[in-house]
């Protein structure tokens, strides 16, 4: 067990609706990272943010944003969903922008029908 | 895009036996980490070595580093059935924590 949370474990939506994602990161860590990982591939970085402002992107369009709390807590939203965005989605908890060892929690199981 | 690429990209094996899992990468790095996955779930991680480290153990576990020829080794000893999972390499090039993995091997061990 991480400490790391996240909700729902599963979530079913249609192509074109709104999905917001939730994680709770370990006690005392101020940075969380988002992973997509795609069925049989590796998990792939979405973006981070440390200290409520977002450090660093990966490939993904707008569509994809985030936010974090006060509380260090995050949310992760994609808009107009579309099928390929049918993946595992997981957070990871760090202390510091460098944090050397990420703390992931159990995913979001997203299936866009 | 992906970093790091594991090898085999399955393997299955014995209880009792040992399993070796291969990382190649292509830019340079300050560390190289290794995460088990089980059934789809959240990653653990089991160990990190950095550039200037070759060798580093956690109890059944030998990670290699050799960065001349930017690549890593997994050696896991003495195997159980709930070894059974994904591994898989990660780096982080520009130490900023946004770590890049590879596509994984996935370990079947046989009881």
């Amino acid at each position: 067990e991480t400490g790391v949370t996240q909700s729902p474990t599963h979530l079913i939506k249609t192509r074109g609706q709104q999905v917001t994602l939730r994680c709770s990161s370990q006690s005392g860590h101020n940075t969380v990272s988002w992973y997509q990982q795609a069925l049989g591939q590796g998990p792939q970085f979405i973006f981070q943010y440390y200290r409520e402002e977002e450090n660093g992107r990966g490939n993904f369009p707008p569509r994809f944003s985030g936010l974090q709390f006060p509380n260090y807590s995050s949310e992760l939203n994609v808009n107009a969903l579309e099928l390929d965005d049918s993946a595992l989605y997981l957070c990871a908890s760090s202390l510091g922008q460098t944090g050397e060892t990420q703390y992931f929690g159990p995913g979001t199981r997203l299936l866009v029908l | 895009s992906q970093q790091g690429e594991e090898d085999p990209q399955a393997l299955s094996i014995q209880e009792g036996e040992n399993a070796t899992m291969n990382c190649s990468y292509k830019t340079s790095i300050n560390n190289l980490q290794w995460y088990r996955q089980n059934s789809g779930r959240g990653l653990v991680h089991l160990i990190l070595i950095r550039s200037n480290e070759r060798e580093k153990h956690s109890g059944r576990l030998r990670v290699t580093l050799d960065t001349s020829k930017k690549s890593s080794s997994l050696l896991i000893t003495a195997s159980r059935a709930a070894d059974t999972a994904s591994y898989f390499c990660a780096t982080d090039p520009g130490n900023t924590g946004k770590l890049i993995f590879g596509q994984g091997t996935t370990l079947q061990v046989k009881p």
